[in-house]
């Protein structure tokens, strides 16, 4: 089965610095990917996906992510967070490589932002 | 704009309760997960239904049922609830494969 890793479980930045959140997957074929943010107390909202094509993906609220495939990596960035942004990330890859309706996700990564 | 909902956003019950938590999603999705969150494990799956009265077990399906007689709704039950399914309960809908999910707001349920 497909799998991802967030390695940070909690990370804390300053108001209007640069972002990175780490997400690392195993899968066997090219991969679909996801990013998820979810806010205190609801549900999770999607930033961005990749699917194929060009590696850097941009998403909602000013979020990109690259695909990098001889890292499997597929790390978020934001150049300059707003205290908005404090919440929970998660990725997310499809279970298997043949058809799959389901998604396995990372365990989060809980982003904290200081004025 | 596309929309899933979820019964109840705060439920507290007390153990050896039946519990239904419910779904609707407006997306005409065949597919309707229901997940649980709890802290430093992410989400993790408990059933899945990929189409009206079908439905396929997760990684966590012991002590959940799930019903799914219209194409927008599915139920989770939780036939005698106990003191470990206190959690946050998540609903998703998705169309066909490789497709993202979408999410309802959430019920945090607490069993006392």
């Amino acid at each position: 089965a497909q799998s991802v890793t967030q390695p940070d479980i909690h990370i804390t930045v300053s108001e209007g610095a640069s972002l990175e959140l780490r997400c690392n997957y195993s899968y066997g074929a090219t991969p679909y990917l996801f990013w998820y943010v979810q806010s205190p107390g609801q549900g999770l909202q999607l930033l961005l996906k990749y699917f194929s094509g060009d590696t850097l993906v941009q998403g909602i609220k000013g979020f990109e992510a690259e695909f990098k495939r001889s890292q499997s990596s597929f790390n978020l960035r934001k150049p300059s967070v707003h205290w908005s942004d404090a919440a929970e990330y998660f990725c997310a890859v499809p279970i298997s490589n043949f058809g799959n309706e389901k998604l396995t996700f990372g365990t989060g990564t809980r982003l904290t932002i200081i004025p | 704009d596309v929309k899933v909902t979820q019964s109840s956003r705060y439920l507290v019950k007390r153990t050896g309760e039946k519990v239904f938590l419910e779904c609707v999603q407006d997306m005409d999705h065949e597919n309707m997960f229901w997940y649980r969150q709890d802290p430093g494990l992410g989400l993790r799956l408990i059933y899945f239904s990929y189409d009206v009265k079908m439905k396929e077990k997760g990684d966590i399906p012991e002590g959940y049922s799930v019903s799914r007689e219209k194409k927008e709704r599915f139920s989770l039950i939780l036939e005698s609830a106990s003191t470990n399914q206190t959690s946050m309960y998540l609903c998703a809908s998705s169309r066909g494969v490789y497709n993202e999910q979408f999410f309802g707001p959430g019920t945090r349920l607490t069993v006392l």
